[in-house]
């Protein structure tokens, strides 16, 4: 059974501060997925991660991936306001794009 | 194009009513899911389809049923609703690349209340 953990699911930080979020998943996937929500809103692609050492940057985030450790991360760089919103990471489920397993979300508030 | 594209957005039923939450793409996508999303949840896979004439259980499919007559169309009925069913309700559709990107489209919700 895939699991998926993300940590922490609670992140309050000051604005131009840095940090990290982490999402662990628990068996062998060949893609991983970033994605963000605002409240009471879909949820927006951030990124998709495919391959061992894959790194992608927008804006103040950057997201990397580990299939070794099975462990992506998503950094924040110099955090502002904007970035408030809940973060999922998702894993393929049996290698299939219309399956993901999704982490419980990070929640992020980020105060001035 | 319209995307992904959901209805209701939001519907309040009664314990044992019966409903089908619509959901229809243009993006002439392969792959069409329903996820749910709880409090405190991330999403959970409901029903899942690769093509028009497939599809196929995901991690909470009890109670709930699919079709998939069309490329653009993927319904999900409730087909007797309970108070555990309170939930919103997202569809999604991607499609496979070359490049192996396979990028998920999410409609809107919808936000469903059993009483």
């Amino acid at each position: 059974e895939l699991k998926v953990e993300q940590n922490p699911l609670f992140l309050s930080m000051q604005e131009g501060k840095n940090y990290t979020i982490y999402c662990n998943y628990s068996t062998t996937s060949d893609r991983l997925y970033w994605y963000r929500q605002d409240p009471g809103k879909s949820l927006e692609s951030l990124f998709v991660l495919l391959s061992n050492g894959a790194v992608k940057q927008e804006g103040r985030l950057m997201a990397s991936l580990d299939t070794k450790a099975r462990l992506s991360t998503l950094h924040i760089t110099a955090a502002v306001h904007d970035l408030s919103a809940t973060y999922f990471c998702a894993v393929n489920w049996e290698g299939g794009s219309e399956k993901l397993v999704f982490g419980k979300g990070t929640k992020l508030t980020v105060n001035p | 194009n319209a995307g992904v594209t959901q209805t209701p957005k939001f519907q309040v039923l009664k314990t044992g009513q019966s409903m089908t939450l619509q959901c229809a793409q243009d993006m002439n996508h392969e792959y069409m899911s329903w996820y749910r999303q709880d409090p405190g949840m991330g999403l959970r896979l409901i029903h899942y389809s690769v093509g028009a004439g497939i599809t196929d259980q995901g991690e909470v499919p009890n109670g709930y049923n699919v079709s998939r007559s069309t490329t653009e169309d993927f319904p999900l009925r409730l087909l007797s609703a309970a108070p555990s069913q309170t939930s919103v309700y997202f569809c999604a559709s991607s499609y496979s690349s070359a490049g192996g990107i396979y990028e998920q489209y999410f409609g809107p919700g919808t936000r469903l209340t059993v009483t």
